[in-house]
């Protein structure tokens, strides 16, 4: 079955520490492969994604994510995280455009001073 | 200028009621979609309209209804609201078949069933 999953439920992280949040997937072919973040009371907002070419996937506020075939997985990363950071990231991954998207279960971010 | 607008943003009612939530996006996208955020935030799909048309329909009982009354928006009808629908309710659009797509999302409708 298709399935993308976060093995960290929670993390926190000091403010100008660097951060990697995990993705792992399992399809049958690569999906697209999508990060979003959720700030308190807020909707969804689109981090980065990935459809092909480059594996490294550059995003906005300063976030990346590598995708790595052989070990199925698309982390997100970011050298320094500042205090705004903290909120819900989902990992997704949908095999085509109008496919339904999957969501894993979300990492919490907390940003400590 | 909101691409996917929801309205209202905060739903108090009353078990048995009937309630609608609406959507709509300026995206110029084809393809709509409801996803519900439960108590633990794990987000999932219900439904997905492309060009008005049922695409998705996971396992949600029948008491929800989509209608779609042209690409732009598509609404959420409950009836006989239950505690367990107590949940973020989120409506995104993309664009279908253009190679590559992204899910836009809306701001959320935090239903609460009392």
């Amino acid at each position: 079955a298709q399935s993308v999953t976060q093995p960290d439920i929670h993390i926190t992280v000091s403010e100008g520490a660097s951060l990697e949040l995990r993705c792992n997937y399992s399809y049958g072919a690569t999906p697209y492969l999508f990060w979003y973040v959720q700030s308190p009371g807020q909707g969804l907002q689109l981090l980065l994604k990935y459809f092909s070419g480059d594996t490294l996937v550059q995003g906005i506020k300063g976030f990346e994510a590598e995708f790595k075939r052989s070990q199925s997985s698309f982390n997100l990363r970011k050298p320094s995280v500042h205090w705004s950071d903290a909120a819900e990231y989902f990992c997704a991954a949908g095999k085509t455009s109008y496919d339904k998207v999957i969501f894993g279960p979300g990492t919490s971010l907390s940003v400590i001073p | 200028d909101t691409a996917v607008s929801q309205t209202p943003k905060y739903l108090v009612t009353q078990m048995g009621n009937d309630k609608s939530i609406k959507c709509e996006q300026n995206l110029g996208h084809d393809t709509m979609y409801w996803y519900k955020q439960d108590s633990k935030k794990f987000l999932k799909i219900m439904f997905s309209y492309n060009n008005k048309e049922l695409i998705i329909n996971e396992t949600v009982p029948n008491r929800f209804s989509p209608k779609s009354p042209d690409k732009a928006h598509l609404n959420l009808h409950i009836n006989s609201l239950e505690l367990g629908d107590s949940a973020v309710y989120f409506c995104a659009s993309s664009s279908w078949g253009r190679g590559e797509d992204t899910q836009y999302f809306g701001p959320g409708t935090r239903l609460t069933v009392l």
